[in-house]
């Protein structure tokens, strides 16, 4: 069964550096999504993509953010300079073409930024 | 704006006894309904969803959960749990199609013991 699947597992990195989260979606999928979950709190939406473009955003995503798809299979989160309250779960999603409302997530990228 | 509630951080039932998960929701305009599960150190994985029509849907692993508008539930529930049910399980709200954006509740972790 096809899966997205996300690396590293786990990133370890000092604040301010930058960081590339990278996510190969299901591969007839054409909608990626990010979303984190900091440690005891809710999973939130942070981008919605399509088309090559953002298609949605929250307020989390600002311009220390920044998604791309580089190729025809990896979609990338990028944190310019990272804080510490960046440090959380990020969980990449695609869906198919006409059925965005049914996401299928990858395992996750634990961040932790010291 | 929409929101998601979900009634307790932890349940606790024996195997063989009723699961029951709650769900509410906040939503000025019909919503997409999702129940999705995560099992330790792997991603979100879909149940069930509500979109339109039958009002009781089926899931994967023997789960349902019954949109009731009235109520603003969304509560999901199995008849008999198994041990492999122990899981941390998510609702989630949609009012988007075009973009999927999902907003969670807070997630409710099943303990099921023998």
């Amino acid at each position: 069964e096809p899966e997205v699947t996300q690396t590293p597992s786990h990133q370890v990195t000092q604040m301010g550096q930058e960081v590339i989260l990278r996510c190969v979606p299901i591969s007839n999928h054409l909608y990626f999504y990010w979303y984190r979950q900091i440690l005891g709190q809710k999973v939130e939406f942070l981008v919605s993509f399509y088309n090559n473009e953002i298609s949605e955003k929250s307020e989390i995503f600002d311009d220390q953010f920044s998604v791309e798809r580089p190729d025809g299979s990896n979609f990338t989160l990028k944190i310019r300079s990272t804080k510490l309250e960046d440090s959380a779960m990020y969980f990449c999603a695609s869906s198919d073409r006409g059925r965005p409302d049914t996401q299928y997530f990858g395992p996750g990228t634990r961040l932790t930024v010291l | 704006a929409q929101s998601v509630t979900q009634l307790g951080s932890h349940v606790s039932v024996s195997e063989g006894a009723l699961v029951l998960l709650r769900c509410n929701y906040s939503s000025s305009v019909p919503p997409y309904l999702f129940w999705y599960v995560q099992y330790p150190n792997q991603g979100l994985q879909l149940l069930l969803k509500y979109t339109t029509g039958a009002t009781l849907v089926k899931g994967i692993n023997g789960f349902e959960a019954e949109f009731k508008k009235s109520e603003t539930s969304f509560h999901l529930t199995k008849p008999s749990a198994h041990m492999s049910d122990a899981a941390e399980y998510f609702c989630a709200v949609s009012l988007s199609s075009n973009t999927g954006k999902l907003i969670f509740g807070q997630g409710t972790t099943l303990q099921v013991k023998p």
